[in-house]
């Protein structure tokens, strides 16, 4: 079935770190692809999202690009913060609108 | 626009007690999901709604588990006979739906708690 695979976590990083966050997803057909963030004590928040093959994502500094051939939505961001500490979740969208198949999150610790 | 809200936000009960929980979605938001999150995974889906028509229920959702949405704005799920592997967040969010828009925004959550 569908499914997705998100690199394990805890991720502990420095302040102004390089951050990655790998995700890859099953081929069944061509789904929009997010990342979903979730800071502690805090809800589910639409963090970007890409709809087609090359699309780039992006927003509050952090990116991530839609690869058809490898089948990846890797999310990266060039200096992470404190508070970017939060638990982050890649999550394709079948079904043309249907159900979002969560990876089962990753998440990131950043030390000042 | 006040965002999905979600009620209550904390539930306990005892095992064998039925729980009835509360969505209302972004309005003008045509589709509305519910998803059930377990501590240290992601969120699961359970079903969803376009307006009042139930589209999909995931093999998750038992026969205990039952969800309405009879005017097509706010949804109710309840759970019959509740067990403790039933204690999770449920999660609820909605979407304008394609072609509109397919980013779904989800509420704060209902933390259940079976005793």
């Amino acid at each position: 079935g569908d499914s997705v695979t998100q690199m394990e976590g805890p991720v502990t990083l420095s302040e102004e770190a390089f951050l990655t966050i790998n995700c890859t997803y099953t081929a069944t057909g061509y789904p929009s692809l997010f990342w979903y963030v979730q800071y502690p004590g805090e809800g589910l928040q639409l963090l970007l999202k890409a709809t087609k093959a090359d699309d780039k994502g992006s927003n509050k500094g952090f990116e991530a690009t839609y690869r058809k051939e490898t089948t990846s939505f890797h999310l990266e961001k060039g200096s992470v913060q404190v508070s970017d500490s939060a638990v982050y979740f890649c999550a394709p969208l079948y079904n043309q609108g249907g159900k979002l198949i969560f990876g089962q999150g990753t998440e990131l610790s950043v030390k000042p | 626009d006040t965002g999905v809200s979600q009620d209550p936000r904390h539930k306990i009960t005892k095992r064998g007690q039925n729980v009835t929980f509360r969505c209302d979605p972004i309005s003008e938001h045509n589709r509305l999901y519910w998803y059930r999150q377990t501590l240290g995974q992601g969120p699961e889906f359970l079903t969803y709604f376009q307006n009042e028509a139930q589209l999909e229920k995931s093999r998750l959702l038992s026969d205990r588990f039952s969800a309405e949405r009879p005017k097509g704005s706010f949804s109710t799920l309840e759970i019959q006979r509740t067990e403790q592997g039933d204690s999770a967040m449920y999660l609820c969010a909605s979407s304008l739906g394609l072609p509109l828009g397919d980013e779904q925004f989800f509420g704060p959550g209902t933390r259940l708690t079976v005793l």
